[in-house]
């Protein structure tokens, strides 16, 4: 199985402030790679999808990057409804696997 | 648009097989991978496996001795069965829909239905 750790695991940040979250696959995967949201009590949605690309009514403040073993996700100037657990995902190769969630958190 | 809405019991249990049933309204059950997902505190996300409206069926290698998904188009449903279970088997269990293209990913979700297995 491809194992896909993201860090930090968790994270405390302010309105306005910018962070960035990576995940590292334990193999190459090219480009299929997806980063998720997930508020309490819901299910993830997905942001970016391919690595990079922003899903339709997704904000701007959203960016992805990255291909083969590295990738980051970085969301810039915060808002409230950005507090959740995000989650990377590696398409590339069965069994699909995730990581363990990165909780982000209001400072 | 496309709802997915899972249905079944809450309580299953020990030694018993878990059932679950994801409805898939506003839209065809054609096109598509058909994905059962769980979550727990302890692992996070775990891929059960995924259907084709045509059968094929993938399954995570560590559970696939215990699962079985099937289709039903002219209901625009598919299902679940996990045999065996366990307290490791109690999660949140989702169904989503994958894409068949790249980049393959999830882009609707069930709300979800808690699974607690227990005597």
């Amino acid at each position: 199985d491809i194992r896909m750790t993201q860090s930090p695991s968790s994270l405390s940040a302010s309105i306005g402030d910018s962070v960035t979250i990576t995940c590292r696959a334990s193999q190459s995967i090219s480009t299929y790679f997806n980063w998720y949201q997930q508020k309490p009590g819901k299910a993830p949605k997905v942001l970016i999808s391919g690595a990079s690309s922003l899903e339709s009514g997704v904000p701007s403040r959203f960016r992805g990057s990255g291909s083969g073993t590295d990738f980051t996700l970085t969301i810039s100037s915060l808002q409230p409804e950005d507090f959740a657990t995000y989650y990377c995902q590696q398409t590339f190769s069965s069994p699909i696997t995730f990581g363990q969630g990165t909780r982000l958190e209001i400072k | 648009q496309v709802q997915l809405q899972e249905s079944g019991p809450g309580l299953v249990s020990p030694s018993e097989t878990l059932s679950l049933t994801c409805r898939v309204s506003g839209g065809s059950i054609t096109a598509y991978y058909w994905t059962w997902i769980r979550q727990t505190p302890g692992k996070g996300l775990e891929w059960i496996g995924h259907i084709h409206d045509s059968g094929t069926t993938n399954y995570n290698p560590s559970l696939k001795s215990r699962v079985t998904m099937s289709i039903d188009t002219s209901k625009n449903q598919f299902s679940l069965s996990l045999t065996s279970v366990t307290a490791a088997d109690t999660a949140v269990y989702r169904c989503a829909r994958r894409l068949l293209r790249w980049p393959f990913y999830m882009d609707v979700w069930g709300e979800g239905s808690t699974v607690t297995v227990s005597s």
